[in-house]
C-alpha cells in the first residue's frame, strides 16, 4: 500500500530562520511526487512536481528535492506569509490518477 | 489565471438527505477528480473521471456516491443518503494530462459539507 509520512507535524520558526520539511514515502513505482500548500479552509495550491531521484525545483524561498525514499521542502529566510500547511503527495505508475497525501506539516513563521 | 471553482462553499443537510456538490474544472482539462478531507485528517482520494466514465475509485466511493458531467463545463458529486460521517471538506480537482511532465492536479477551494 502506498504511504506518505510527513515530519514534523508542526514547525514554528522566526522570520528569516531557514529549515526543512520532510516527506518519506513508499510507493510501488513512483510516477511523481507533488508538494502543495494549503491555507486554513482552502484547497491545496500546487507548488512542485518531482519525477526522479536527484531532481530539484525552486520557487521563491522554496526548494524541493527528491531521493528514492524521501523528499525535502527547504524554506530559506521565510516570511510570515509562508505560514501554511504544506502537503506532500505521491502518484504511483499503476494508479496514475490517485494522489496519496501525507498528513501535512503546519508551518508558522513568527515576525 | 484559470482556476477550478466549486459551489456551494458550505452545505448543511440532514442525515439521509441527498446532496449534489458542483465543480467547474479548468476549461481545457480532461481529467477530473474528487477528494475529501475530514477535519484534522489527510486529504483522501474518492474518484477520477475521464471521457465520461469513472477511471478509478477508492473504497470510500461506495454505491451512495456518484459523479456526472452533465454538460461541457460542470462536474458533480452526488451523495444519495448522507451520513454523519460524510461531514468533510470536498475538493474537486482537474488535470490536463495523466502522464508526462504536466499531470499536476489543480484543486478548487472546496465545499464544506455538514451533515446533522
Amino acid at each position: 500500500e502506498d504511504q506518505v509520512t510527513q515530519s514534523p507535524e508542526a514547525l514554528r520558526l522566526q522570520e528569516g530562520e531557514s529549515s526543512s520539511l520532510n516527506c518519506s514515502y513508499t510507493v510501488s513505482g513512483l510516477r511523481g511526487l507533488f508538494w502543495y500548500r494549503q491555507d486554513p479552509g482552502k484547497g491545496p495550491e500546487f507548488l512542485f512536481t518531482l519525477y526522479s531521484a536527484g531532481e530539484e525545483k525552486e520557487k521563491e524561498r522554496l526548494k524541493a528535492t527528491l531521493t528514492k525514499k524521501e523528499s525535502f521542502l527547504h524554506i530559506t529566510a521565510p516570511k510570515p506569509e509562508d505560514s501554511a500547511t504544506y502537503l506532500c503527495a505521491v502518484q504511483a505508475r499503476q494508479r496514475a490518477q490517485k494522489l496519496v497525501f501525507g498528513q501535512g506539516t503546519r508551518l508558522t513563521i513568527n515576525p | 489565471e484559470p482556476e477550478v471553482t466549486q459551489t456551494p462553499s458550505h452545505q448543511v443537510t440532514q442525515m439521509g438527505q441527498e446532496v449534489i456538490l458542483r465543480c467547474v474544472p479548468i476549461s481545457n482539462h480532461l481529467y477530473f477528480y474528487w477528494y475529501r478531507q475530514i477535519l484534522g485528517q489527510k486529504v483522501e482520494f474518492l474518484v477520477s473521471f475521464y471521457n465520461n466514465e469513472i477511471s478509478e475509485k477508492s473504497e470510500i466511493f461506495d454505491d451512495q456516491f456518484s459523479v456526472e458531467r452533465p454538460d461541457g463545463s460542470n462536474f458533480t458529486l452526488k451523495i444519495r443518503s448522507t451520513k454523519l460521517e460524510d461531514s468533510a471538506m470536498y475538493f474537486c480537482a482537474s488535470s490536463d494530462t495523466l502522464t508526462g511532465l504536466h499531470n499536476e492536479q489543480f484543486f478548487g477551494p472546496g465545499t464544506r459539507l455538514t451533515v446533522l
